[in-house]
């Protein structure tokens, strides 16, 4: 089973701030990598796929990088709306796995 | 656009077994897969398994191997997962998720990963006695 690990488990920021979020898989998953962001109460919400690629809709603040076993979610300045858990997620094969999530609130 | 409509909560004893449906409104299964996901109170999601119904094989997360089945119904667009011999530690909202195809070609190799890209409000169980 590829283990993702994310870093940090909190991440306190101040509105309009950047964020910048780490996750690592445990062997390479190429640019298999999606992140998610999920408040509470609600379903997960599709940021990012193929390690880089804004899903429909997402603003442009959002952005994912890297390839292998290192990954990058940034958030360039962030809003009110963005406070929330983010979750990184491989599926280089067909025994997906999530890292264990980031949460981002307001320092 | 396409929605996931799931079942409603679920009330269940330990040593029972739950059957969750999903059931895509506004489109159908095809080429898609379906996956299933659960997040017990105040922790992480956990991927489960999935399915891809034109194929009509399933996958599973090693740690529900045995205890889990997901089937599909392509006919209704309705895709189930059902979780046997359920303890207290089962209680969770269990989310079902479309995921979208994406094809590598590599020579003449053909390669289909799916990333979870619509999914369903999540469905409550409590196991308890």
């Amino acid at each position: 089973e590829i283990v993702m690990t994310q870093s940090p488990a909190t991440l306190s920021v101040s509105p309009g701030e950047r964020a910048t979020l780490s996750c690592r898989a445990s062997q390479s998953v190429s640019s298999n990598l999606a992140w998610y962001q999920q408040k509470p109460g609600q379903a997960p919400r599709l940021l990012i796929y193929g390690a880089s690629t804004r899903a429909t809709g997402i603003p442009a603040r959002f952005s994912g990088s890297g390839s292998g076993t290192e990954f990058t979610l940034t958030i360039s300045s962030l809003q009110s709306e963005d406070f929330a858990v983010y979750y990184c997620q491989q599926y280089n094969n067909w025994h997906w796995t999530f890292g264990q999530g980031t949460k981002v609130e307001i320092k | 656009q396409v929605q996931l409509v799931q079942s409603g909560a679920e009330v269940k004893k330990p040593g029972s077994s739950v059957k969750v449906s999903c059931k895509a409104s506004g489109g159908t299964f095809s080429s898609y897969a379906i996956s299933w996901v659960r997040q017990a109170p105040g922790q992480g999601l956990e991927w489960m398994g999935g399915i891809i119904p034109i194929f009509g094989t399933a996958n599973y997360a090693q740690k529900f191997q045995g205890r889990v089945t997901i089937t599909a119904d392509e006919s209704t667009s309705t895709a189930y997962m059902e979780l046997s011999s359920l303890r207290s530690e089962d209680t969770a909202v269990y989310y079902c998720a479309r995921a979208t195809r994406i094809t590598m070609v590599q020579g003449v190799t053909y390669y289909y990963y799916y990333y979870m890209d619509v999914w369903g409000k999540g469905t409550t169980v409590t196991v308890s006695s």
